[in-house]
């Protein structure tokens, strides 16, 4: 079993780009959680989706953010015209149940210069 | 008041002490609670999960106390290798006691092992 993975583990994007990070949740995990860490800070919980439904976005900016997890691949946090303050650790979960504890991948690293 | 609140430490200990870290949650329908513990610049590691009759893994014990919405770690003979980020993590539930399904990450308190 593979695990959570998140690609790329390092992402740098200048201001005004898009960044698309991306999560395949360990199998037999059909629940997905996105969460946020500043640097210094603690983890902020941003979305939680299971297979085409947004179940909670309660943690997402309303605008440039969005994410989505399809039927078929991995889910996607997609950041809309980057600014400096998304820079950011982001880290996927994945759990088989919301009673559970989650298992993380290794994260991205947004830099936006 | 916060959701989950932690001292955020840090705490300093030397090698072979015992450490206990405390920490307090807003919701009292809550049902699932674990610790994580976070190395710098890493993704969260699941600790253990805690259990109302409290559990013990090796050097590690956990503690829930529903009544006065805490939950505790102890660490017993300290490694070097302990020092980390601790994360007291909560599964909120509303007052029917439904999971809202996702996890509140307390802020961490920070461990420090010395020689």
């Amino acid at each position: 079993n593979a695990g959570v993975m998140q690609n790329p583990r390092h992402l740098v994007r200048r201001r005004g780009q898009e960044a698309r990070l991306r999560c395949s949740p360990m199998k037999g995990h059909s629940h997905v959680y996105w969460y946020r860490q500043l640097p210094e800070e603690g983890l902020k919980f941003m979305v939680y989706l299971q297979k085409e439904n947004i179940i909670d976005e309660s943690g997402m900016p309303k605008e440039r953010f969005s994410a989505e997890f399809p039927k078929e691949g991995p889910s996607i946090l997609r950041i809309q015209q980057v600014v400096r303050g998304d820079s950011a650790a982001y880290f996927c979960a994945s759990s088989p149940s919301p009673y559970y504890g989650y298992t993380f991948g290794s994260g991205t690293r947004l830099t936006v210069v | 008041r916060k959701e989950v609140e932690q001292d955020p430490g840090p705490f300093n200990v030397p090698e072979g002490a015992t450490v206990a870290f405390n920490c307090t949650y807003s919701n009292s329908a809550s049902q699932s609670f674990f610790w994580y513990r976070q190395d710098c610049r890493k993704e969260p590691k699941l600790l253990m999960s805690v259990y109302s009759s409290g559990n013990e893994d090796g050097r590690f014990t956990a503690q829930l106390n529903r009544a006065s919405q805490y939950i505790s770690l102890l660490i017993r003979d300290s490694k070097l290798s302990d020092s980390a980020t601790y994360l007291c993590v909560v599964n909120l539930a509303n007052a029917g006691g439904t999971s809202y399904g996702k996890l509140t990450f307390g802020q961490g308190t920070i461990l420090t092992v010395h020689p």
